[in-house]
């Protein structure tokens, strides 16, 4: 079983919808939490991140931790033809290896 | 902003050839990690320096790759003998510390290999 599970889709939306993407994780000892988002023939770049259980909004974006399910959340709101990508979650351990999920590729269709 | 710099960006080679990928990390930044990215899979990581020491290794085949930090700032990944499994994204990353999203990884566009 791998520590970090995650739907590599593809998932497809229409322009203006509220998307869904998610990972669960089996390593309880995972303290951080982190969104990255990767172009095609880019490398990843952080969305966001948090620490504790709860929601944490930037902008159309909004992250969602539950520790007891372990389980991750990342909402995209107005989903836009630019928010097309791959959508990585990502963990660690305080001190230790970043550990990626597979990537979910989002398609988001004007 | 400042960015990680890689080059090659693409590389093909024949098996049982030798490849080298170099990466610039951001200025300042002490750790410099070596992922890898096999298409539809998240980055798996290689190797991670702490300036020019290496603090983990575990993941690297050591029979064929080898990575190097020399003065602390730039590094060099390796591959020799090639092998068709290489075929792969190889990423370079650098934050100011490790293990927090306080200092967060950069990543760099990768090098794109092909082995036929």
């Amino acid at each position: 079983q791998k520590e970090v599970e995650q739907d590599p889709g593809p998932l497809s939306v229409p322009e203006g919808a509220i998307v869904s993407l998610n990972c669960t994780y089996s390593n309880s000892a995972f303290q951080y939490f982190m969104w990255y988002r990767q172009y095609s023939r880019k490398g990843p770049e952080l969305l966001m991140y948090t620490y504790s259980s709860g929601n944490k909004e930037d902008g159309r974006f909004t992250a969602q931790v539950d520790k007891s399910s372990k389980y991750i959340s990342l909402f995209i709101r107005d989903s836009q033809p630019s928010d097309s990508a791959t959508y990585l979650c990502a963990m660690i351990e305080y001190g230790n290896k970043l550990v990626f999920g597979a990537g979910t590729i989002l398609r988001v269709k004007s | 902003e400042a960015e990680v710099a890689q080059s090659p960006r693409y590389k093909i080679t024949e098996k049982s050839q030798a490849v080298a990928f170099w990466c610039d990390p951001i200025s300042g930044h002490a750790t410099l990690y070596w992922y890898r990215q096999i298409l539809g899979q998240g980055p798996e990581l290689l190797v991670q320096f702490q300036d020019e020491s290496v603090v983990d290794d575990s993941q690297l085949p050591k029979d064929r790759f080898s990575a190097e930090r020399l003065k602390g700032v730039d590094s060099t990944l390796k591959i020799q003998p090639a092998e068709l499994g290489d075929s792969a994204m190889y990423l370079c990353a650098s934050s100011l510390a490790p293990g927090t999203p306080n200092s967060p990884l950069h990543f760099g566009n990768g090098t794109r290999l092909t082995v036929t």
